[in-house]
């Protein structure tokens, strides 16, 4: 079975600070994708960030990028500068090659401070 | 280009009563896929569509179903409800099924059980 674990149920950083949110996988399954979402009050989940389980390169997306270390099953978000209005939970998710549902984590609550 | 979009933004039921939540995708897309959000939680997975074809089904009981259109868009039914069906359910879609299309979300239909 799938599962993906946020360890950090909430963060603090000042603004213009990187932060990174961890995420770590567990999957016997070599083909799946790992996917960054941000939700903010308002409840919509925002895609962020896509890796493939074959992706030799690290994603990055603008302000985003993801540590993907494949051997450990972890692909943390990174992202440089932050700003206020970066405040959201923070999902990580995984999609197993064949299956149809994200499985999500519990989320990591980001708080950046002026 | 209009995002996934959801109706209605809010609905408030009484316990016993049934419910049709509707959702419409991104133009071009041809899966969608339902989730429940529980307050507090990561979003978990209901069903999902492929070309008017159900192509997963989560952990739910069979007072939920699903159908999908030939324009692509979907509703979700639930029967019976119960309090513990309070929760903000969350509509994506995606260009296919599979674990490389990334899903996007629609901003939600918060369902409050009384």
């Amino acid at each position: 079975a799938q599962k993906i674990t946020q360890t950090q149920p909430g963060m603090f950083v000042q603004e213009k600070e990187a932060v990174t949110l961890d995420c770590t996988y567990d999957t016997s399954d070599p083909s799946y994708g790992l996917f960054w979402y941000k939700q903010p009050s308002s409840g919509e989940m925002i895609f962020l960030i896509y890796q493939g389980s074959y992706d030799q390169q690290n994603a990055t997306e603008g302000r985003y990028s993801l540590n993907f270390q494949k051997a450990r099953k972890s692909a943390n978000l990174v992202i440089s500068a932050s700003q206020l209005g970066d405040s959201a939970m923070y999902f990580c998710a995984m999609i197993l090659w064949g299956a149809q549902k994200l499985v999500f984590g519990q989320g990591t609550r980001l708080t950046i401070n002026p | 280009d209009a995002g996934v979009t959801q109706s209605p933004t809010h609905l408030i039921k009484t316990r016993g009563q049934q419910v049709t939540l509707r959702c419409s995708p991104i133009s071009g897309h041809k899966s969608v896929s339902w989730y429940q959000q529980v307050l507090g939680q990561g979003p978990q997975f209901i069903f999902q569509y492929y070309e008017k074809e159900e192509r997963g089904r989560g952990n739910f009981p069979d007072r939920f179903s699903a159908r999908q259109f030939p324009n692509y868009s979907s509703e979700l039914n639930v029967n019976a409800l119960l309090l513990g069906d309070s929760a903000l359910y969350l509509c994506a879609s995606s260009l296919a099924s599979g674990y490389t299309d990334t899903q996007y979300f629609g901003p939600g239909t918060r369902l409050t059980v009384l």
